[in-house]
């Protein structure tokens, strides 16, 4: 079974100040991680992904987010956060099914309020 | 270009009543998925189709949903007999294939409210 936890459920952090939201999954085989952003009455949308290689990758809006395969960790980081960030943060393993088509868990998400 | 698009945006029905909740995805995307996402949660698989075939239903709860995509583009999502517990955001993603390594792409979702 595969499963993606997101302890955090809410993070508040001042505009400017560094951010990291964490994320664990548990998954036999190597998986393939996500990150996606969901601001309120908008559709989700993908920060990052992570398949092989560089475990460092490298996203949108200034986000970035490291792979640790022995602490089965996939944590998303941003040095800096705007106002504009508050949003919810979902982070999502895709275990590739039989026929080789994407079957993706999500976490439940961690809500990420900003303060000037 | 256009992305994904659902409607309605919003639906409120009665317990018992059919719904039908539609999805366009982005042209010439061969993958559609759908997902459910409940009021504090992450969004959770129903079924997944590729052209015009659901080859993948094991998220469907139970035999009150149902889901089609006949010409293998737009798809509808149809349930049967609402329930309360039926409540949620369902969102609609598609990817230019069912493999390789494009991620999905999400729709704004259809928020169904069942009184």
């Amino acid at each position: 079974a595969q499963s993606v936890t997101q302890p955090d459920i809410h993070i508040t952090v001042s505009e400017g100040a560094s951010l990291e939201l964490r994320c664990n999954y548990s998954y036999g085989a190597t998986p393939y991680l996500f990150w996606y952003v969901q601001s309120p009455g908008q559709g989700l949308q993908l920060l990052l992904k992570y398949f092989s290689g560089d475990t460092l990758v490298q996203g949108i809006k200034g986000f970035e987010a490291e792979f640790k395969r022995s602490q089965s960790s996939f944590n998303l980081r941003k040095p800096s956060v705007h106002w504009s960030d508050a949003a919810e943060y979902f982070c999502a393993v895709d275990r590739r099914a039989v026929g080789g088509y994407q079957k993706v868990t999500f976490g439940t998400g961690t809500k990420l309020q900003v303060i000037p | 270009g256009a992305g994904v698009s659902q409607t309605p945006s919003n639906k409120v029905t009665e317990k018992g009543k059919y719904v039908e909740l539609r999805c366009d995805p982005i042209s010439g995307h061969t993958a559609l998925y759908w997902y459910r996402q409940s009021l504090g949660q992450g969004p959770e698989f129903l079924i997944y189709f590729q052209g015009t075939g659901a080859a993948d239903d094991s998220g469907l709860p139970n035999d009150r949903f149902f889901a089609v995509r006949p010409e293998g583009s737009v798809s509808t999502l149809k349930i049967q007999r609402t329930e309360r517990g039926d409540s949620a955001v369902y969102l609609c993603a598609s990817s230019p294939e069912a493999g390789g390594r494009d991620e999905q792409f999400f729709g704004p979702g259809t928020r169904l409210t069942v009184l």
